[in-house]
């Protein structure tokens, strides 16, 4: 059965300084993945997704994803984070012809100044 | 922004009582979800629909049911409701045949408390 792991509940970093969300996956087959995130009192924003091809993948905001298939993993990056970066993140995997999305449990990023 | 709209948006409710949530969509998509978020849970699918009276039970649908009569609107109803059906309910809407394809739009939530 799909599933995700973020084994990061709760990150603080300081404005400024890089940011690396985890994410590890479990799938039989090629996954499809994705990063979603949201914002206090609001719905989830995708900020990226990963189908096929380069491993790296560019998102909105600044974001960026790398899909390592021997680690399973699609860990979330971003060089240097802004104090509007905070928010909950959401790591889901799906697979082709499905229906449905299987998050995770989300990390909660702080920003502090 | 996609024009999803959820009512309420908050609701304090008895055990017992039947609740409705509603999802109500501009973009005339063609799928809709209903989601439920709980902590150290993430999302989890209650039910979906693609196409008008066409649904299905997603992965905690117990305990919940859907309508859809119109294009625009989604319904979750929880028919006598329990403390732990607390929770906050996200509607997403897609308009294509696969989850992959295109980017599910989310609405803005609904925290529903039952007491």
């Amino acid at each position: 059965a799909q599933s995700v792991t973020q084994p990061d509940i709760h990150i603080t970093v300081s404005e400024g300084a890089s940011l690396e969300l985890r994410c590890n996956y479990s799938y039989g087959a090629t996954p499809y993945l994705f990063w979603y995130v949201q914002s206090p009192g609001q719905g989830l924003q995708l900020l990226l997704k990963y189908f096929s091809g380069d491993t790296l993948v560019q998102g909105i905001k600044g974001f960026e994803a790398e899909f390592k298939r021997s680690q399973s993993s699609f860990n979330l990056r971003k060089p240097s984070v802004h104090w509007s970066d905070a928010a909950e993140y959401f790591c889901a995997v799906g697979d082709k012809g499905a229906n449905n999305l299987f998050f995770g449990t989300g990390t909660r990023l702080t920003v502090i100044p | 922004d996609a024009g999803i709209t959820q009512s309420p948006r908050h609701k304090v409710t008895e055990t017992g009582t039947p609740v409705t949530l509603r999802c109500h969509q501009t973009e005339n998509h063609r799928y809709m979800y209903w989601y439920r978020q709980d902590p150290g849970h993430g999302l989890r699918l209650i039910h979906y629909s693609y196409g008008v009276k066409d649904t299905d039970k997603g992965e905690v649908s117990d305990g919940y049911s859907v309508s859809r009569s119109k294009t625009e609107d989604f319904l979750l109803t929880l028919e006598s409701a329990t403390s732990s059906q607390t929770s906050v309910y996200f509607c997403a809407i897609r308009d294509s045949d696969t989850i992959l394809d295109t980017e599910a739009f989310f609405g803005q939530g609904t925290r529903l408390t039952v007491v």
